[in-house]
């Protein structure tokens, strides 16, 4: 177990609709950092906060957002959602920046019909 | 940006065998890491290092950075051994870069 929670496990929905991931880092840890990995593409990073602020951007669509809030938790939301949006989103935690070992969560894997 | 190979794809192997996947990459990197991912989903953190060689239990991950290149060793490999095993790396203060993973499958 590393520490790192999200919920939900699954979820299936259905396109158009708009979706809310959820993320609580390991106790201590300041930066989270969402991940897609989707079975073409394989695992790309697509944001990370730090502290509350949006520290890096990869490859995330504008049609989803993230935050990081007060308690450290982060939620990720994707809206508009579209079939080639199915896959798993993982959430990871580490105490800094990118240097620092990053500890991942079970992920949300996400079936959009 | 950097680009990370990974070899084999797949990799079948009879319990007890020595096993290495090979991880290269293109720009010069400030760490690298390990990581398995079970057949559930779950991603696990094996090893992070920018030189040398590191080893826990049965695993041992060696790095030179002259030739953009790691290797993932698994000593006497057992059954539960069978993941996706992922190589990522990281270059100064940008995310991580992924390879596409390792499959292996370990047979009793």
């Amino acid at each position: 177990d590393s520490g790192v929670t999200q919920t939900p496990k699954h979820l299936i929905t259905a396109t158009g609709q708009r979706v809310t991931l959820r993320c609580s880092p390991r106790s201590g840890d300041l930066s989270v950092y969402w991940y897609q990995q989707s079975l073409d593409q394989g695992l790309q990073f697509l944001i990370q906060y730090y502290n509350g602020e949006e520290r890096a951007k990869g490859n995330i669509l504008e049609r989803f957002s993230a935050q990081q809030f007060p308690d450290l938790h982060s939620e990720l939301n994707l809206s508009s959602l579209e079939l080639g949006d199915s896959a798993l989103y993982f959430c990871a935690s580490s105490v800094g920046g990118h240097s620092y070992e990053q500890y991942f969560g079970p992920g949300t894997r996400l079936t959009v019909t | 940006k950097n680009e990370v190979e990974q070899s084999p794809q797949n990799l079948t192997a009879q319990e007890g065998e020595f096993i290495t996947i090979n991880c290269s990459y293109s720009v010069g990197i400030s760490a690298l890491h390990w990581l398995q991912q079970h057949p559930g989903g779950g991603i696990v953190s094996l090893f992070m290092l920018s030189s040398g060689k590191k080893k826990h239990g049965r695993l041992i991950a060696t790095i030179n950075i002259q030739e953009k290149h790691s290797s993932l060793h698994i000593t006497a490999s057992h059954p539960r051994d069978s993941a996706v095993y992922i190589c990522a790396v990281l270059s100064g203060n940008t995310p991580l870069v992924f390879g596409k993973g390792t499959r292996l499958s370990v047979i009793a």
